[in-house]
């Protein structure tokens, strides 16, 4: 099946430093690309949604200043946390779509994010 | 924002054992999806049910979609220790892109 790679799968930061998540569709052409947040034993809440080449659409109550999310190509969509803080922490996970919206996602590993 | 609602939130069985999972949602919907998390990890899609159909099957996996009733099945037959996983049905609404979560059922399947 399609693969989605995101990295890093970890990553362990000061508060107030900004991070990059990065996510690429690596054998297909990612069309709509998703970003979640996960809490610890919590469903997976819908940051934004990114199409190629356009701006973001951010679901209420995301600030979109903060997280900052670029999908310049077909193939790659970053997430910067800037200025993060301790609240900030999460597991992160992108996921990409080929097709439309009958078309199931393909998700990446995630990234667990901890700000000290 | 979130779809809907799951139950049971928390599920745990004997192998062998079949389980069943519910999922509520609240609006008008292209198609439901359902999806398995292991531990700390990304997602791995099951099934895809659109509007306009009632049942899907695919190997052990049985789900079922009553859009009178915004609700849907899934039933994992002759459970397994390595079913035990996390399972979140997720529904795109009509007229929009998004897939949207339910709250999910932590399955438990004992040896």
């Amino acid at each position: 099946g399609a693969v989605v790679s995101q990295h890093p799968s970890w990553v362990i930061c000061k508060s107030g430093t900004s991070v990059k998540i990065e996510c690429r569709s690596l054998d297909f052409q990612a069309t709509t690309m998703f970003w979640y947040r996960q809490f610890p034993k919590q469903s997976l809440m819908l940051m934004a949604t990114s199409n190629e080449g356009s701006k973001a659409t951010y679901e209420q109550g995301v600030e979109k200043d903060k997280f900052l999310i670029n999908h310049a190509s077909l193939t790659l969509s970053t997430l910067t946390v800037t200025s993060a803080h301790p609240e900030d922490s999460s597991f992160y996970i992108c996921s990409a779509r080929s097709g439309g919206v009958n078309e199931k996602l393909f998700f990446g590993s995630g990234t667990q994010l901890s700000v000290l | 924002s979130q779809q809907g609602e799951e139950d049971p939130q928390a599920l745990s069985i004997q192998e062998g054992e079949n389980a069943t999972m519910n999922c509520s949602y609240k609006t008008s919907i292209n198609n439901l999806q359902w999806y398995r998390q292991n531990s700390g990890r990304g997602l791995v899609h099951l099934i895809l049910i659109r509007s306009n159909e009632r049942e899907k099957h695919s190997g052990r996996l049985r789900v079922t979609l009553d859009t009178s009733k915004k609700s849907s099945s899934l039933l994992i037959t002759a459970s397994r220790a390595a079913d035990t996983a996390s399972y979140f049905c997720a529904t795109v609404n009509t007229g929009f892109q998004k897939l949207v979560f339910g709250t999910g059922t932590r399955l438990l399947v004992s040896p």
